[in-house]
């Protein structure tokens, strides 16, 4: 199983990102995927997740209206769409795949991709 | 939102030392709890779920007890490699929630 973020990068505040998570080594369409972000120095804090056909998802309030999970199934790769950026979003993004033995609605996560930087500063 | 709170914040032991780290859950979250391991500069690692389940590939010196608020994390006998920063997250409900984090240094 891998998966591999990439779209990171320097946004100055109210602008827009996407980044992507290219998955390979599993169903990709059988997987809730999610996004957590890590703020430099801080702690875990979760941002988004997309169950397995797309139909459903779920946002943490800190990004509801300004981000947009989405996957597709032929490219095998997730994104998360982020706009009307603020410095508070400066932190490394982590897509994850659903951990085995757990839900769309109880979900733990595993594996973690290697996380892309973004960085929202004028 | 459910709350998690870790506890300590820091830990300094020593190779051999049995480490313990509590996480509490502002409400009943049965046994919907994972615990994972972050090394610096690497993506966290799960280690435990559903509180007592130990992942695959994950040392036996790992353990996982606990059920509806209160939870611990139990690294029997630390070894070198075990020298990093552990955190709690529930599961049970949107929008999902970690702890604080537990540093976990070499004294």
């Amino acid at each position: 199983v891998q998966l591999l973020e990439s779209g990171g990068g320097l946004v100055q505040p109210g602008g827009s990102l996407r980044l992507s998570c290219a998955a390979s080594g599993f169903t990709f369409s059988s997987y809730t995927m999610t996004w957590v972000r890590q703020a430099p120095g801080k702690g875990l804090e979760w941002v988004s997740g997309i169950n397995s056909n797309g139909d459903t998802t779920n946002y943490a309030d800190s990004v509801k209206g300004r981000f947009t999970i989405s996957r597709d199934k032929y490219r095998n790769t997730l994104y998360l769409q982020m706009s009307s950026l603020r410095a508070e979003d400066t932190a490394v993004y982590y897509c994850a795949k659903r951990g085995e033995s757990s839900s769309w609605s109880h979900t733990w996560f595993d594996p973690w991709g290697q996380g892309t930087l973004v960085t929202v500063s004028s | 939102d459910i709350q998690m709170t870790q506890s300590p914040s820091s830990v300094s032991a020593s190779v051999g030392d049995r480490v313990t780290i509590t996480c509490r859950a502002s409400q009943d979250i049965s046994s919907w709890l994972a615990w994972y391991q972050q090394k610096p500069g690497k993506a966290p690692k799960l280690l435990i779920y559903g509180a007592s389940s130990l992942q695959s590939g994950v040392p036996s010196r790992f353990s996982g007890s606990g059920s509806e608020t209160d939870f611990t994390l139990t690294i029997s006998s630390l070894q070198p490699e075990d020298f990093a920063t552990y955190y709690c997250q529930q599961a049970h409900s949107f929008p999902l929630t970690f702890g604080g984090g537990t540093k976990v240094e070499i004294k």
